[in-house]
């Protein structure tokens, strides 16, 4: 079952411009990860953030946690059109599975 | 090896017939999980294992699924007389550790007609 809604559904943008999207959970969490799916490849894991961290950077990439609105946004800087794909926020459950969000489609216009 | 390997990348099959999809985890890693994505987007967990050993199959319909980790072979998962819902892309993935980031393989695309 899915864990949660991520919004936007889709978001279209101009290269250099910033992505955002949030994603939300319904279920106490160990950690929240987002993942990167390009057209016709898998899953590919961008980021890991643990219950008791509300930030993180890796590269240009930005994540927020926040608890007690059981709530996470990814925020991609000085977006690139090779960052046109599907972005997926999942939480693993008690038996180690993914529970995922519905996806945003990003679209990076050169 | 270093990324989990998927077999076929396509398979066409007749409503009825059977079909089986493999995946070979990354060296070293303990758990593989199967998933299952329609319209681009909902994953469906189907089962996971933890070394051959099924950890967990709640999301497995029993009745036609069936899936197997076997010593020193490719994990399988397999489908007995398909449905046309059936269609959809099998990821396979594998983690070292549990709740750890999963390495997922680029699926299987399972096309029944």
């Amino acid at each position: 079952s899915q864990q949660g809604e991520e919004d936007p559904q889709a978001l279209s943008i101009q290269e250099g411009e910033n992505a955002t999207m949030n994603c939300s959970y319904k279920t106490s969490i160990n950690n929240l990860q987002w993942y990167r799916q390009n057209s016709g490849r898998g899953l590919v894991h961008l980021i890991l953030i643990r219950s008791n961290e509300r930030e993180k950077h890796s590269g240009r990439l930005r994540v927020t946690l926040d608890t007690s609105k059981k709530s996470s946004s990814l925020l991609i800087t000085a977006s690139r059109a090779a960052d046109t794909a599907s972005y997926f926020c999942a939480t693993p459950d008690s038996s180690y599975k993914l529970i995922f969000g519905s996806g945003t489609r990003l679209l990076v216009r050169p | 090896g270093e990324e989990v390997a998927q077999t076929p990348k396509h398979l066409v099959r007749g409503e009825g017939q059977k079909a089986k999809l493999y995946c070979a985890p990354i060296k070293g890693h303990s758990y593989v999980f199967w998933y299952q994505q329609v319209l681009k987007n909902e994953f469906k967990f189907l089962i996971s294992f933890q070394n051959e050993n099924v950890f967990d199959e709640t999301g497995m319909p029993k009745e036609r699924f069936s899936a197997k980790c076997l010593p020193n072979s490719p994990c399988s998962l397999e489908i007995q007389a398909t449905k046309l819902e059936d269609s959809a892309v099998y990821f396979c993935a594998s983690s070292q550790l549990q709740g750890q980031p999963q390495h997922f393989g680029d699926g299987t695309r399972l096309s029944i007609l």
